[in-house]
């Protein structure tokens, strides 16, 4: 069965820093990814996906992901954290032709000044 | 995103009331779902349902009832509920081409709590 593992609840960084959060899944195929970002009383938005082709897909918002097929991870990045990046941050996979995706159990990021 | 709205945000219940929160998608999708968020746990799959058809039940308790008269609405009946229930209750949308795993588009989420 898919998993996702985000090893890291919580994550603070300072405004203007660099960001990686980390995504490794438990997949036996290609899976599909996704990162997702929460903010305080609102439902998901999605930052980027990958489906196939280049591993490294750029997103909403400066962000971007690698896929590490021999890592299983999907790790998101940004080169500098803007305070209204501050929220909780959600991968999830997705099983090829099947409804269901498995989300982590999500990394919230703080931003200090 | 701003295609998924969800009523009411915000519900306060007994454990003895019957209410119901809804789900519309402007979005021309196909797919709806319901999830579960609580504190320090994953996302849970509730129902899925494509093209009006449920697909999925993910073993919910039948305290929770889902109905989805067509392909832009979807209803989450509450009965009976327990303490327990009180998380965020979110709708998400998906266009569901026939053998894709299509991006899911969510609604804010209806914040529930169970006295």
């Amino acid at each position: 069965a898919q998993s996702v593992t985000q090893p890291d609840i919580h994550i603070t960084v300072s405004e203007g820093a660099s960001l990686e959060l980390r995504c490794n899944y438990s997949y036996g195929a290609t899976p599909y990814l996704f990162w997702y970002v929460q903010s305080p009383g609102q439902g998901l938005q999605l930052l980027l996906k990958y489906f196939s082709g280049d591993t490294l897909v750029q997103g909403i918002k400066g962000f971007e992901a690698e896929f590490k097929r021999s890592q299983s991870s999907f790790n998101l990045r940004k080169p500098s954290v803007h305070w209204s990046d501050a929220a909780e941050y959600f991968c999830a996979v997705g099983e090829p032709g099947a409804n269901n995706l498995f989300f982590g159990t999500g990394t919230r990021l703080t931003v200090i000044p | 995103e701003t295609g998924v709205t969800q009523t009411p945000r915000h519900l306060v219940m007994g454990m003895t009331n019957k209410k119901s929160l809804k789900c519309e998608q402007h979005l021309g999708h196909n797919a709806m779902y319901w999830y579960k968020q609580s504190a320090k746990k994953p996302l849970e799959l509730m129902f899925v349902y494509n093209f009006k058809e449920q697909t999925e039940n993910n073993s919910v308790p039948s305290r929770f009832s889902p109905e989805c008269p067509n392909s832009s609405h979807l209803f989450l009946h509450l009965h009976t509920l327990q303490p327990e229930d009180s998380a965020l209750y979110l709708c998400a949308s998906s266009p569901q081409l026939p053998g894709n795993t299509d991006t899911q588009y969510f609604g804010p989420g209806t914040r529930l709590t169970v006295l």
